[in-house]
């Protein structure tokens, strides 16, 4: 069993809906938890953290964390093309000290 | 402005040779990583380092070789004995001290013939 795993996609929603990312992780004791956003051919960019079960907003964008079911999810809401891209989930296990990165999911907004 | 450097954006090698790919960081982060990305893929750690003059092994270390003798320059040697290097290959630092968002460079792209 993959440590972080994401569906690959590719998750095609139209603008203006709501895209929903997911990411499970496999170390009961993880303790953050990290999206980034990657366009093709270039590096990825940190676009929202989490470290305490529940609902962070920024923005459009919603993380969400479940502990007890070792999820954590991405809305990105009034989706637009621009938000075309594939997101990387990255989890720090608890006696890690770097992040394990997911393999990531192709999203595409259909304008 | 603050962030990180990553030179050159294309490299160009032939099979045998070592390379040397340079990250600068001008944030005052405590914590450098490199990173490997083949296409459609994941990132796969390398090594990383949390403080000068120390470095650690991630998991796919082989073939490649870092060096840590600043604070702010972290450069990856990508040695004759890695099979596949031909990647794209991203550098990230972090504060360090128990905070763990990792930033990015802009990346290399290595191509070996």
């Amino acid at each position: 069993q993959k440590e972080v795993e994401q569906n690959s996609g590719p998750l095609s929603v139209p603008e203006g809906a709501i895209a929903s990312l997911n990411c499970t992780y496999s170390d009961r004791g993880s303790q953050s938890f990290f999206w980034y956003r990657q366009y093709s051919g270039k590096s990825p960019e940190l676009i929202m953290f989490i470290y305490s079960n529940g609902d962070k907003e920024d923005g459009r964008f919603t993380a969400q964390l479940n502990k007890a079911s070792q999820y954590v999810s991405l809305l990105i809401r009034d989706s637009q093309p621009s938000d075309s891209a594939t997101y990387l989930c990255a989890v720090k296990a608890g006696s890690a000290r770097q992040l394990t990165f997911g393999s990531g999911t192709q999203l595409t907004v259909l304008p | 402005d603050g962030g990180i450097t990553q030179s050159p954006k294309y490299l160009f090698r032939k099979e045998g040779q070592n390379v040397t790919l340079s990250c600068e960081q001008n944030l005052n982060h405590d914590a450098m990583y490199w990173y490997r990305q083949d296409p459609g893929q994941g990132l796969r750690l390398i090594y990383y380092s949390q403080i000068v003059n120390d470095f650690q092994k991630g998991d796919i270390a082989e073939g490649y070789s870092v060096s840590r003798e600043k604070k702010e320059s972290f450069p990856l040697t990508v040695t004759s004995a890695q099979k596949n290097p031909t990647a794209f290959y991203l550098c990230a630092s972090s504060r360090g001290q128990g905070s763990y968002e990792q930033y990015f460079g802009p990346g290399t792209r290595l191509t070996v013939t």
